[in-house]
This record gives structure tokens, sequence and C-alpha cells, in this order.
């Protein structure tokens, strides 16, 4: 119930593509979804967020598309850049706990 | 303004021993939340402190314990270490408590190896 499942583990895209990383959940108290991107030393850092009021939400390249009957949100990465490739995690809370994190999907962008 | 500053970057300890981990939250914050972070599990969440109090906890034995000290600052012990206990442990600071939706500060973290 606590879960959530994020795929694909791994992730290979071409300069210029799209990187599309889902996520699933099954507490349907949720009502936070952050995405977080971390690089090799640091630490997750966010990257966008969205509730469950919308369907989607787009900052730059990057677009949160947000499915409530599905209980599924994913990530997608329009014009994937070599300074894209990173670990993406995806999590989702609720108040007055903490974020539940899925296991991560290590993005390489070749050039 | 400064970011979250996690000490020491690396430790090395054997089975056994205890190890102490140092916080320093961005100045203002006063959540200061604890994840586990392993290959195979991602990140799990040890335990939040918020205003030196213990607001959440997650699902860890009791040989990891954390305190928060008046300036925010927080430490996390973690006693008879096992190998399973090698990981990066991160730590997040936060404006508001994880209760009232407060966007987490990650530190760069402390790798520690159990031999």
């Amino acid at each position: 119930q606590q879960q959530v499942k994020q795929s694909p583990q791994s992730l290979i895209v071409q300069k210029g593509g799209i990187s599309i990383i889902n996520c699933a959940y099954e507490n349907t108290a949720f009502d936070y979804f952050p995405w977080y991107q971390q690089f090799p030393g640091k630490g997750p850092a966010l990257l966008i967020a969205i509730r469950p009021d919308v369907s989607e939400k787009k900052e730059g390249r990057f677009t949160i598309s947000f499915n409530k009957s599905a209980k599924q949100f994913s990530l997608h990465i329009m014009d994937s850049q070599p300074g894209d490739s990173a670990t993406y995690f995806c999590a989702a809370g609720e108040a007055g706990t903490a974020l539940i994190f899925g296991k991560g999907t290590t993005l390489s962008v070749s050039s | 303004k400064a970011g979250v500053t996690q000490t020491p970057r690396y430790l090395i300890k054997t089975r056994g021993q205890q190890v102490t981990l140092s916080c320093s939250p961005i100045s203002g914050h006063r959540s200061v939340s604890w994840y586990q972070q392993t290959p195979g599990q991602g990140l799990q969440f040890l335990f939040e402190y918020f205003s030196e109090t213990q607001r959440n906890k997650g699902n860890f034995p009791g040989r990891f314990s954390g305190r928060q000290f008046s300036n925010s600052r927080s430490e996390m012990n973690v006693s008879t270490l096992e190998l399973g206990d090698s990981a990066l442990y991160l730590c997040a600071s936060s404006h508001r408590s994880l209760g009232q939706g407060g966007k987490l500060f990650f530190g760069s973290g402390t790798q520690l190896s159990v031999l």
C-alpha cells in the first residue's frame, strides 16, 4: 500500500530524444508527487512536483503527467541532453507523513 | 544561502562499532529528515526532527537514532553496526515540517562503509 513503483530501472536515450519515466502508487491518500534529480556525488534535488488536482505540469523541458484514476504519474524530458544524465526518483506523500520514494531510474543520454 | 552540509563525507567502520553523522540545515530551516540510500532499496526514510522533536519515524531498528539541537543541527547515530548498514545517508532540511508539505533540500550525504 505504501510503495511507489518506478520503471524502468535504467534508460538510454539519444540526444534530442524524449525520456519517459513512469511511477505507480496504491495509496489514494497521497496528494503530492515530486520528482527528484540526483547527479553522482550529490544529493537529490527537487526537479518538478504536481498535486492531484491537475493532470499535467510543465517546467521547461520537463513535464509531469498525472493520471489519478490509474494511480500513475510520469516524467517526460523533452529534447534530452547529455547534461540530463542522472538518476531520477519519483516520490509520493500525504500531509503528516514522509515522502515515499521510488527506487530510481538511471538515465543516460548519448551524444 | 549555504546549502545543507553533511559531515563527514566518507566513513569506514567495522561491524559492532557505532557511528555519528552530522547535518547542518539551511539557515532558518527547522525540519531535518534523514534518509538511507542503497542501490537496491532507493531512498528510505529514517526519521524527521522539527524544532528538536522527532515528528516522524520510518521502519528502522532502534539501533538508528537521532537528535536535533536548538540551532536545528542534527545528528544521527547508528549503534552496533552491521554490514547491511553500508549506505549513503542523506540529510534533508525544510522550512516547514513534513506534515505541512515542506520542500526538501538534500545534502550530498555521508557514505558509510561497514567492513
